[in-house]
This record gives structure tokens, C-alpha cells and sequence, in this order.
């Protein structure tokens, strides 16, 4: 599994944006690059995913570099719920062998 | 939209009885089903992948025996953690994909294992 490389811990202010940097320089072309957070003592949330293109939706946005080496988790305007670990993760498209593997993931700070 | 839900959310049981854990996929068919655990700090670690009629697949290092997994519905895993001991407290978290899409994976709230 081609491995994603992020900081262990980042810190941001109340309604200011996020960005959450993404290494993964082995990716395939076939990986789909997936974010996941978890907020404490609960399961893992989908935030957002994307092959190629840069993608928006209700949460957040991802952007993916050119030769999709690294990207980038954008979470516009930070409250205090989006407290939580944020997982980088590559995955192929679906099938029964398509496992989700977790690294150390970033751990989000929001300062009121 | 899809949800995967887990039971209990905390158990706490003696040392050297057996505990189960139930996922079900609520509005999706899953044929396979993915079992994870954490301990506190750490990342989310792939204990085995659960299959529907068939054996589960066990990441390296994860005892078989030890945690049994069985998949006897298209919508429920199980997982018993056998003759538990203190060092199997954890977090334990199930997760499926909905294969009607290809996208995200669903998450279990988590169970929370104390062994006392």
C-alpha cells in the first residue's frame, strides 16, 4: 500500500481556514486520495475524496497537486468541532480487497 | 445515507471471559467488513478483514484464535474477543464500504473494551 506522509499536529484559530498538507509520493494512478477524521472517543467521518481534480463539498475542499503527489485538506472556516485527528489515506476503487489503511494522521488544534 | 452502526458502545467484563461485538451495515448489503483497533494516542490498526460466508482474513500479528470473527449475514459482522485480559482493552471500531458506490468507507461509532 503506497503510504501518505502528514504532520503530527497542527494548530489554527476560531473561523480562520485550515489547510491540512498531504505527502504521497508513491501514489498509483489508480489510488483515490481519501480524508477521514475522527473527533475523540468516536469512529472515524468520510470528509472528502478525489482522483485528480479538485474536489468541494459541504465539509471541506481538496486540492491535488498537479502530478498528484501531495495534496491538500481545506477547511475554509475552522470551528471548534472540526477539533480532531485527520487522516490522509490513498485507496483503491472498490472491491472486497480495498482496505482502508490509517496512518498517524494530523492532529487539529482550534484556538477559540 | 449509509450507516454502519456498532454494539455495544462500552462493555466491561471480567478477566478471562469473552465479549462480542456486533456491526451491521443498516442500509447497505456488505460482504466484506473490516475490524479495527485502537489504543489511546494511536492510530486505528486493521485487526482482519471480515467476509460473508467465509473465514476471515487476519492481518499479521492478530490472533485467529484470539479474536474470532464471524460474518453469517450480508449485514452483520460479529467479533468476540475470547478469555479476555487487561492488555485487550481497547477501542474497537468496524467499518464497510457500500459496494453500490466507490467511494468512502463507512465507520462504526466504536467500542469501547475495558477488561477488568
Amino acid at each position: 500500500d503506497a503510504k501518505t506522509t502528514q504532520p503530527n499536529s497542527m494548530e489554527s484559530n476560531e473561523e480562520e481556514p485550515v489547510h491540512l498538507p498531504c505527502n504521497h509520493s508513491t501514489i498509483s494512478g489508480t489510488d483515490y486520495i481519501h480524508w477521514y477524521r475522527q473527533l475523540p472517543s468516536q469512529g472515524p467521518e468520510y470528509v472528502i475524496h478525489g482522483l485528480t481534480s479538485n474536489v468541494n463539498n459541504r465539509m471541506a475542499s481538496l486540492a491535488i497537486a498537479e502530478d498528484r503527489k501531495s495534496s491538500t485538506l481545506i477547511l475554509h472556516r475552522a470551528t471548534l468541532r472540526d477539533a480532531a485527528v485527520y487522516y490522509c489515506i490513498l485507496s483503491r476503487p472498490y472491491s472486497s480487497a480495498s482496505k482502508i489503511i490509517f496512518g498517524s494522521g494530523t492532529r487539529l488544534s482550534i484556538r477559540p | 445515507g449509509a450507516v454502519v452502526s456498532q454494539h455495544p458502545s462500552w462493555v466491561i467484563c471480567k478477566s478471562g471471559t469473552s465479549v462480542k461485538i456486533e456491526c451491521r451495515s443498516l442500509d447497505f448489503q456488505a460482504t466484506t467488513m473490516f475490524w479495527y483497533r485502537q489504543f489511546p494516542k494511536q492510530s486505528l490498526m486493521l485487526m482482519a478483514t471480515s467476509n460473508e460466508g467465509s473465514k476471515a482474513t487476519y492481518e499479521q500479528g492478530v490472533e485467529k484464535d484470539k479474536f474470532l470473527i464471524n460474518h453469517a449475514s450480508l449485514t452483520l459482522s460479529t467479533l468476540t474477543v475470547t478469555s479476555a485480559h487487561p492488555e485487550d482493552s481497547s477501542f474497537y471500531i468496524c467499518s464497510a464500504r457500500d459496494p453500490r458506490g466507490n467511494t468512502e468507507a463507512f465507520f462504526g461509532q466504536g467500542t469501547r473494551l475495558t477488561v477488568v
